[in-house]
């Protein structure tokens, strides 16, 4: 069974860094382009950031790029999402989820980033 | 603003068909066929339905269907039933430097 499991979540000030974690089972987790999408409160879904298999080539939205940097250990089955210079507007559900062959076809539960003072 | 455009709300009665709709640019929905669907009961995480505008991963019920035309995805939703009320996603791949974009979502409403 494909299992996702994000973690790391949390209250962080504006201009604070979080780190999250994704740990992969249940698949073989390096054969696979991973993602980060998430959910501000309400609204709807949002691509973040995804990753190739072997971690040569990474994509950000433009609204995170020079903030956030994607990062994969293939040895640790796990998918990482270092934030930096958060802001307010950050404040969502994470998830992670498996991004092959132009699907996002499995899920984490994710994990809620607040950035408030 | 979401770059793909969906209507806020559906509805239908049990055993309805109903269709939802996904209109991008040629740049993204028009112009590649890497339209998928994602079905979203609250506070769970996203279920893929439908990938590459028409194909339905295992396990997802024939019931549901997905088509493109232009610039324009579609999801339908046959024989309606309780378990189906939830919010829908499009999403596709965009040329337009963003590279994967949604849509703002809607919400389905069974009778």
């Amino acid at each position: 069974e494909v299992q996702l499991v994000e973690s790391g979540g949390g209250l962080v000030q504006p201009g604070g860094s979080l780190r999250l974690s994704c740990a992969a089972s249940g698949f073989s987790f390096s054969g696979f382009w991973m993602a980060w999408v998430r959910q501000a409160p309400g609204k709807g879904l949002e691509w973040v950031a995804n990753i190739k298999e072997d971690g040569s080539q990474k994509y950000y939205v433009d609204s995170v790029r020079g903030r956030f940097t994607i990062s994969r250990d293939n040895a640790k089955n796990s998918l990482y999402l270092q934030m930096n210079s958060l802001r307010v507007e950050d404040t969502a559900v994470y998830y992670c989820a498996t991004h092959s062959e132009y699907k996002f076809e499995y899920w984490g539960q994710g994990t809620l980033v607040t950035v408030s003072s | 603003q979401s770059a793909l455009t969906q209507p806020a709300s559906v509805s239908g009665s049990p055993g309805q068909s109903i269709t939802i709709s996904c209109t991008g640019t040629n740049r993204d929905v028009g112009g590649f066929n890497y339209v998928s669907w994602y079905q979203q009961h609250p506070g769970k995480a996203p279920k893929l339905m439908i990938y590459e505008v028409s194909n339905r991963p295992s396990g997802v019920s024939n019931r549901f269907s997905g088509s493109k035309s232009g610039n324009t995805a579609s999801l339908t939703i046959s024989g309606l039933q309780a378990e189906d009320e939830a919010d829908y996603y499009c999403t596709s791949y965009t040329n337009s430097g963003i590279h994967w974009v949604f849509g703002g979502g809607t919400k389905l409403t069974v009778l």
